[in-house]
């Protein structure tokens, strides 16, 4: 069956240091999408990109970059962690000119000490 | 832009008892509007969606109509289970032809036997 993983699902790294969170989708979608929950937030929208090569910022991109070098995989990477991105961090898929329904992976549970 | 505005939690209520979470949206057009799930360590997964006007979605006994003249989704459930504590998100996607989806902030129900 196709599925959505994000690893690691939880991480603990310091003040400063650079992280990558990996995400990898086997339902071949186009359209992948980088979110953080966090409480009274709901999902806010870091990242997004429609294809190979193609990314583009969400509404909390600061301190944040993607980068999409094949249809699976979209890593996203705190260039340097700060408290204020401890967070769960949710990657979705969706295809290309459907409805919008996203498909989502389990989450990475993120604190930056 | 677009938003979402669904009402705060917690909801508490007991077994068998009637569900209604209010959500109403702003968006230019036709939207696509959807109902997801969050189960408690896990991502979100779609619950039911309603493409137009009038359409009613339902899946698991849950419904919502589509009210384009009161720009509303409320979710519904004539009996509830221990089984449908979660956090639920009411979410749209716009007309305009891209993929991006926009979340509610999200409702947490609990149910209790």
């Amino acid at each position: 069956d196709a599925e959505i993983t994000q690893s690691p699902r939880h991480k603990i790294t310091e003040t400063g240091r650079q992280v990558t969170l990996a995400c990898h989708q086997t339902w071949n979608h186009n359209n992948m999408f980088w979110y953080r929950q966090d409480l009274g937030h709901g999902l806010r929208l870091i990242h997004y990109s429609y294809g190979v090569q193609d990314t583009n910022k969400g509404e909390v991109s600061d301190g944040y970059s993607v980068s999409r070098s094949n249809t699976e995989d979209l890593p996203l990477t705190l260039e340097s962690a700060a408290s204020s991105q401890t967070s769960v961090y949710f990657c979705a898929s969706s295809a290309p000119g459907g409805n919008g329904e996203q498909y989502f992976g389990p989450g990475t549970r993120l604190t930056v000490t | 832009g677009d938003s979402v505005t669904q009402m705060e939690g917690p909801v508490t209520l007991s077994e068998e008892a009637f569900l209604t979470i209010n959500c109403t949206y702003t968006a230019t057009g036709y939207p696509s509007l959807f109902w997801y799930v969050q189960y408690p360590g896990e991502g979100l997964q779609l619950l039911l969606k309603a493409t137009k006007a009038d359409d009613k979605g339902s899946n698991k006994g849950f419904e919502a109509t589509y009210r384009k003249e009161t720009t509303s989704f409320h979710l519904e459930k004539g009996s509830v289970q221990v089984s449908d504590s979660a956090v639920y998100f009411c979410a749209l996607r716009g007309s305009g032809g891209y993929q991006k989806v926009t979340f509610g902030t999200g409702t947490k129900l609990q149910v209790i036997p």
